[in-house]
């Protein structure tokens, strides 16, 4: 069965600094997808990234970028130019592509505090 | 506004009761999750529906059960409630096609058993 695991808890960055986030994932397969969702003190979970296995350039999102590392089933999230605004835990999440299969497994989450 | 539709929003209920939560998908969207997510936790995979049918089934237990309507709302029914189930509900949608598919989630239903 696949696992996602985020390993840092929490992470504090201070405002207008880079932070990265860590996630690893444990899968057989060769082809699915993966997520960042973002949860504000709000609780509203949105989606912030998103990424095809099958696709090597690293998606971008404005501030936000991933670097994925297929070997080493890893997928890092990068906030540039924190801001106010960012702080919220986020959630690293797989999907396989695999034909049949639908659930997205989430990993525990990285509460981030920006500091002014 | 995600466009996916949770109510109640908040419901507190005593142990030993029944609840039901309701999840209303956007116009033209199949899919219905449900996710739990407990105090500083995780989000855990309860179930899934498309189209009226289930599709995958996660940890959920044997005192939770969820439908999907035909006009393709869902509700998730929690009975025989322990402290222990008191959390935050998410109800979430499958959107954006083959090639740019994601989940889409309700705001929530918080949950707390006294």
């Amino acid at each position: 069965a696949q696992t996602v695991t985020q390993s840092q808890p929490e992470m504090s960055v201070q405002e207008a600094e880079t932070v990265t986030l860590s996630c690893t994932y444990d899968t057989s397969e060769s082809d699915y997808y993966l997520f960042w969702y973002k949860q504000p003190p709000s609780r509203q979970m949105i989606l912030v990234i998103r990424q095809e296995a099958y696709k090597q350039q690293n998606a971008t999102e404005n501030r936000f970028s991933v670097n994925f590392q297929k070997a080493a089933k890893s997928f890092s999230l990068k906030i540039s130019d924190s801001q106010l605004g960012d702080a919220a835990m986020y959630f690293c999440a797989y999907r396989s592509a695999q034909s049949g299969t639908y659930k997205y497994i989430f990993g525990t989450g990285t509460r981030l505090k920006v500091l002014a | 506004d995600s466009g996916v539709t949770q109510t109640p929003k908040h419901l507190i209920t005593a142990t030993g009761q029944r609840v039901t939560l309701r999840c209303s998908p956007r116009s033209g969207d199949l899919s219905v999750y449900w996710y739990q997510q407990s105090l500083d936790q995780g989000l855990q995979f309860l179930i899934q529906y498309y189209n009226g049918e289930e599709r995958a089934k996660g940890n959920i237990l044997e005192r939770f059960s969820a439908q999907q309507f035909p006009d393709l709302h869902s509700e998730l029914n929690l009975s025989s409630l322990e402290l222990g189930d008191s959390a935050l509900y998410f109800c979430a949608s499958s959107v954006g096609g083959a090639l740019n598919e994601k989940l889409l989630f309700g705001s929530g239903t918080q949950l707390s058993v006294l």
